[in-house]
């Protein structure tokens, strides 16, 4: 149980396109739900939390212009990265809260985004 | 802010040795800390989870130990395997609020 997806796994696209990133929750509700970036050989950057029904909170220095989350449901977040460049490749890995445990997040397998 | 901060940030021993991995932090006031393993271009793996109430947390090989007051966390992963190369991270939960603070990770590699 406390599975985790994401689709795409993987994404090349064209400098200026707008790219979304889903992730789902597949045998749990999850009222919350966090992205993260991660650049190679670093660690992982929280860049917003994502809470089902309103709108999202991000860190500080992330655009949220730029990076438009919705949280639509309790089982799905989705991240669109809008206008993409070549500085916004990365790898994006989203975790999902159980409703009610506090300490219980779950991973999903990452987005490697590729921006050319 | 809290930091967290992981020595070594990478390591190579043969196949059989001990590993010891080092995460600190610096603000106590912590709810529980995790350890975590990645595999290159892969999601996160959850390997032990202590909370700040507890001292250490075991499972098979792998060992944690907390020390709240001292900023300070231990993962010790005993006969290591090749198959234990990976990326291993720590990762602090504020007692406060529900964000994860990560360390940049310690790289290991187990030769065989």
């Amino acid at each position: 149980g406390a599975v985790v997806s994401q689709h795409p796994s993987w994404v090349i696209c064209k400098s200026g396109t707008s790219v979304k990133i889903e992730c789902r929750s597949l045998d749990f509700q999850a009222t919350t739900m966090f992205w993260y970036r991660q650049f190679p050989k670093q660690s992982l950057m929280l860049m917003a939390t994502s809470n089902e029904g309103s709108k999202a909170t991000y860190e500080q220095g992330v655009e949220k212009d730029k990076f438009l989350i919705n949280h639509a449901s309790l089982t799905l977040s989705t991240l669109t990265v809008t206008s993409a460049h070549p500085e916004d490749s990365s790898f994006y890995i989203c975790s999902a809260r159980v409703s009610g445990l506090r300490d219980t997040q779950y991973f999903g397998p990452g987005t490697r985004l590729t921006v050319l | 802010k809290q930091e967290v901060t992981q020595i070594p940030a990478a390591l190579s021993v043969p196949e059989g040795e001990n590993l010891v991995l080092n995460c600190s932090f610096t603000d106590s006031a912590i709810y529980n800390l995790q350890w975590f393993r990645q595999d290159p271009g892969k999601g996160l793996t959850s390997l032990l989870l202590i909370q700040s109430s507890q001292r250490e947390q075991t499972s098979g090989r792998l060992n944690a130990s907390l020390d709240k007051s001292s900023g300070r966390s231990t993962l010790y992963i005993a006969a290591s395997q090749p198959g234990d190369s990976a990326t291993y991270l720590c990762a602090v939960l504020k007692a406060a609020g529900n964000k994860l603070t990560f360390g940049g990770g310690t790289r290991v590699l187990v030769k065989p």
